[in-house]
C-alpha cells in the first residue's frame, strides 16, 4: 500500500535558524497536505499542493511539490518559538480517494 | 461556526471492557475521518465516511473496532474488549466532500486502558 515516509523524525535549532522538513511517497500522489500539531494539540491545516512542482508561501514557510508529485518539503526561515510543534505531510493517491496517508511527523524544537 | 467535537474528551477503563467515542463533525460536511495516534507517533488512518456509507475500513486494526454514522452526521468508533495497546488519542476529522478537500480535526479522545 501507500507509504508515506517523513525526515528528519526531530529537528533541534536555534531561534532564527532555518528549518526544512521533506516528505517522500512510494506512489504518485494526487495531492499533498501539510499539518501543524502544537504540543498537546490536534494537526491543524496549513496548506495543500495539487500541481506538478507548485511552489506556495506563508510568510516564512515556503512549500513545495515535486515535479513527479511524490515528494514535498517544508521550509521555514528564521524559526521562531511559536513555529515548535510536529509537522505532518500527508498524501491523497490514486487508488485511496479519501484516505489521507500521513508521514510520521517533524518535531521542531526552538531554542531561544 | 462550531468545530469538530468529540466526546468525551478523556475516558479511562479496564481492559475487557466496551468503550465509544463520539464525533460530532462539522455541520454541513459529507466526510468524516477517524485517525489513531499513539504517544510521539504520527497519525494512522482506522475509518473513512462518505454520507453514511465507509467505502474505505482497512485501517481498522482488528474486528474489535467498529463505527457507523447516522443521518450523515455522528459518527461512533466502538472498541470492544480493549486492551492496553488501544491506549491512545482517537482523532476525527471532517471535510466538506471527500476528495481534495482539507480535513478539520477535532480534539481527539484520549483513552487510556488499565
Amino acid at each position: 500500500g501507500q507509504q508515506v515516509m517523513q525526515i528528519p523524525q526531530y529537528q533541534h535549532v536555534q531561534e532564527g535558524e532555518d528549518f526544512t522538513t521533506y516528505c517522500n511517497s512510494s506512489t504518485t500522489l494526487s495531492n499533498i497536505q501539510w499539518y501543524k500539531q502544537r504540543p498537546g494539540g490536534h494537526p491543524v491545516f496549513l496548506i495543500q499542493l495539487v500541481k506538478s512542482g507548485e511552489v506556495k508561501k506563508q510568510k516564512r514557510l515556503t512549500f513545495q511539490f515535486g515535479e513527479a508529485k511524490k515528494n514535498s518539503s517544508l521550509h521555514i526561515t528564521a524559526t521562531q518559538t511559536t513555529d515548535v510543534g510536529t509537522y505532518f505531510c500527508a498524501g491523497r493517491g490514486g487508488t485511496s480517494y479519501g484516505k489521507l496517508t500521513f508521514g510520521q511527523g517533524t518535531i521542531l524544537t526552538v531554542h531561544p | 461556526g462550531a468545530g469538530v467535537s468529540q466526546s468525551p474528551s478523556n475516558k479511562v477503563t479496564e481492559k475487557g471492557k466496551d468503550v465509544e467515542l463520539r464525533c460530532d463533525p462539522i455541520s454541513g460536511h459529507t466526510a468524516l475521518y477517524w485517525y489513531r495516534q499513539s504517544l510521539g507517533q504520527g497519525l494512522e488512518f482506522l475509518i473513512y465516511f462518505q454520507g453514511n456509507s465507509a467505502p474505505d475500513k482497512s485501517g481498522l486494526p482488528s474486528d474489535r473496532f467498529s463505527a457507523e454514522r447516522t443521518g450523515g452526521s455522528v459518527s461512533t468508533l466502538t472498541i470492544q474488549r480493549t486492551q492496553q495497546e488501544d491506549s491512545a488519542v482517537y482523532l476525527c476529522a471532517s471535510s466538506l466532500q471527500w476528495d481534495q478537500e482539507t480535513q478539520y480535526f477535532g480534539p481527539g479522545t484520549r483513552l487510556l486502558v488499565l
